[in-house]
């Protein structure tokens, strides 16, 4: 079956560094992508999303980067805060009516 | 501030109880879901809702009945669970099925004695 792969690695980053989290997905007929945040305790909280016929799209801070041709999706995350602390995981979506496909996660530290 | 709220957060419950977790949203929307997160695994989607209609059962076991009154409640029945059920239970609510993203609320952590 496809996949979305994140295996909850860690991301150690100093504060005001820039963060870089990736997820390589194997569905090549995605055509949305999303990523979350979460924090200890809490669920999931949107952060950002993007559709397949885009490659690029920034919001506050982040940026997410689609390369299709590698299967290849990135989180970048500028002046990393204390509060950017927490497990980031992306979902893939197969089609429209498609369910979500959720990565693990990756726990990102960040350090003073 | 999450537009989802689940009740209860918390759930201690023995394999042969009955309970129900409850989720409800304020966003107006029209899909709901119920996710199963266990440690260091992805969330696995359990049940979806569309406008009250029932269009996803990711095999779940029968043990796990959902109920969707109206748009804005999604209920979890639970009996006879197992350990292995212990888990943060996530419900989630998007525009419909077509239009994301999905809001999730902050989860109901059941431990199965």
């Amino acid at each position: 079956g496809e996949s979305v792969g994140l295996h909850l690695p860690t991301l150690s980053v100093q504060e005001g560094d820039n963060s870089i989290i990736n997820c390589a997905y194997s569905n090549s007929a995605s055509d949305y992508f999303i990523w979350y945040k979460q924090e200890s305790g809490k669920g999931p909280q949107f952060i950002i999303d993007i559709r397949s016929n885009m490659d690029k799209r920034q919001g506050q801070r982040v940026t997410v980067l689609l390369n299709k041709t590698v299967k290849h999706l990135s989180l970048q995350i500028a002046a990393t805060q204390p509060g950017d602390s927490a497990v980031y995981f992306c979902a893939e979506r197969g089609n429209s009516w498609g369910k979500l496909q959720f990565g693990a996660g990756t726990q990102v530290v960040v350090t003073p | 501030e999450t537009g989802v709220t689940q009740t209860p957060r918390h759930l201690v419950m023995g394999m042969t109880n009955k309970k129900s977790l409850k989720c409800e949203q304020h966003l107006g929307h029209n899909a709901m879901y119920w996710y199963k997160q266990s440690a260091k695994k992805p969330l696995e989607l359990m049940f979806v809702y569309n406008f009250k209609e029932q269009t996803e059962n990711n095999s779940v076991p029968s043990r796990f009945s959902p109920e969707c009154p109206n748009s804005s409640h999604l209920f979890l029945h639970l009996h006879t669970l197992q350990p292995e059920d212990s888990a943060l239970y996530l419900c989630a609510s998007s525009q419909d099925i077509e239009n994301q993203p999905q809001h999730f609320g902050d989860g109901t952590r059941l431990s199965i004695l």
